[in-house]
C-alpha cells in the first residue's frame, strides 16, 4: 500500500520569514511524481509544485522549492519569504500508474499552516 | 478558459436517501477523478474516468458509482446515504489523467447527511 505522512499537523510562521514543511512516503514503485497542493480557506485545491522521481534536481517554483531525498523517501516543501496568502492547508501527494491508463494521487493528511503578520 | 465547475456546492440530504454530484471539467479534458475529504480520513481517491470509461476505482463500497458523458462531464452517486458520507466531494480534470499534465480541481460539494 502507498501511504504519504505529513508529520506536521499545524505550524505557524511570521511574515516575511523561511518555513519547511515535511512529508515522508511510503511506495514500492520506482518510477512516481510528488506534488505539494495548497488548498486555502476557500477549498479550491491549487498544485504548489511537482517532482519527477527520475529527477535528481530539485524542483522550485518562485518562493517555493522541495527537498527531495529518494533514498529516504522525503519530500519537504520550503515556502521562503512567506506571505499572508499562503495561510493554507498544504497537502503532500504522490501519484503513480495504476494500470489501464490511469494514474492515482494518494494524499497525505495535510498541514495547516498560519502565517502570522 | 473556465475553471472546474461542481454543482451543487451545498448540499443537505437525510440518511437513506440518495445523491448525485455533477463535475464539468475544463473544455478539452477528457479526464476526471473524484475525491472525497473529511477530517478524519483525509483525501481519498474514489474514481477516475477517462473517455466516459470508469479506468480506476478507489476502495469505496458499491454504493458509490459515477458516469461520464461524452461532453466529458462526469456524475457521482451515493445511495443509500449514511451519515460517514459526509464530507467534501472534490473533483479534478486534466487532459489525459497522467502526470506531465496538471490535475485541476473544482470548488466542491459540501454534502451533509443527517
Amino acid at each position: 500500500a502507498q501511504t504519504v505522512t505529513q508529520s506536521q499537523p499545524e505550524m505557524s510562521v511570521q511574515e516575511a520569514e523561511t518555513v519547511t514543511l515535511s512529508c515522508t512516503y511510503d511506495t514500492s514503485e520506482n518510477n512516481y511524481y510528488l506534488f505539494w497542493y495548497k488548498q486555502p480557506p476557500s477549498r479550491q485545491m491549487i498544485l504548489v509544485i511537482r517532482q519527477e522521481a527520475y529527477k535528481q534536481q530539485n524542483a522550485t517554483e518562485n518562493r517555493f522549492s522541495v527537498n527531495f531525498q529518494k533514498a529516504a523517501k522525503s519530500f519537504s516543501l520550503k515556502i521562503s519569504d512567506s506571505q499572508l496568502g499562503d495561510t493554507a492547508m498544504y497537502f503532500c501527494a504522490f501519484m503513480i500508474y495504476s494500470g489501464a491508463g490511469s494514474y492515482q494521487l494518494t494524499f497525505g493528511k495535510g498541514t495547516k499552516l498560519s502565517v502570522i503578520p | 478558459k473556465a475553471g472546474v465547475t461542481q454543482t451543487p456546492r451545498y448540499l443537505i440530504k437525510t440518511r437513506g436517501q440518495q445523491v448525485t454530484l455533477s463535475c464539468s471539467p475544463i473544455s478539452g479534458h477528457r479526464s476526471v477523478s473524484w475525491y472525497q475529504q473529511t477530517p478524519g480520513q483525509g483525501l481519498q481517491f474514489l474514481f477516475e474516468y477517462f473517455s466516459e470509461t470508469q479506468r480506476n476505482k478507489g476502495n469505496f463500497p458499491g454504493r458509490f458509482s459515477g458516469r461520464q458523458f461524452s461532453n466529458s462531464r462526469s456524475e457521482m452517486n451515493v445511495s443509500t446515504l449514511e451519515l460517514g458520507d459526509s464530507a467534501l466531494y472534490l473533483c479534478a480534470s486534466s487532459p489525459t489523467g497522467a502526470p506531465t499534465y496538471e490535475q485541476y480541481f473544482g470548488p466542491g460539494t459540501r454534502l451533509t447527511v443527517t
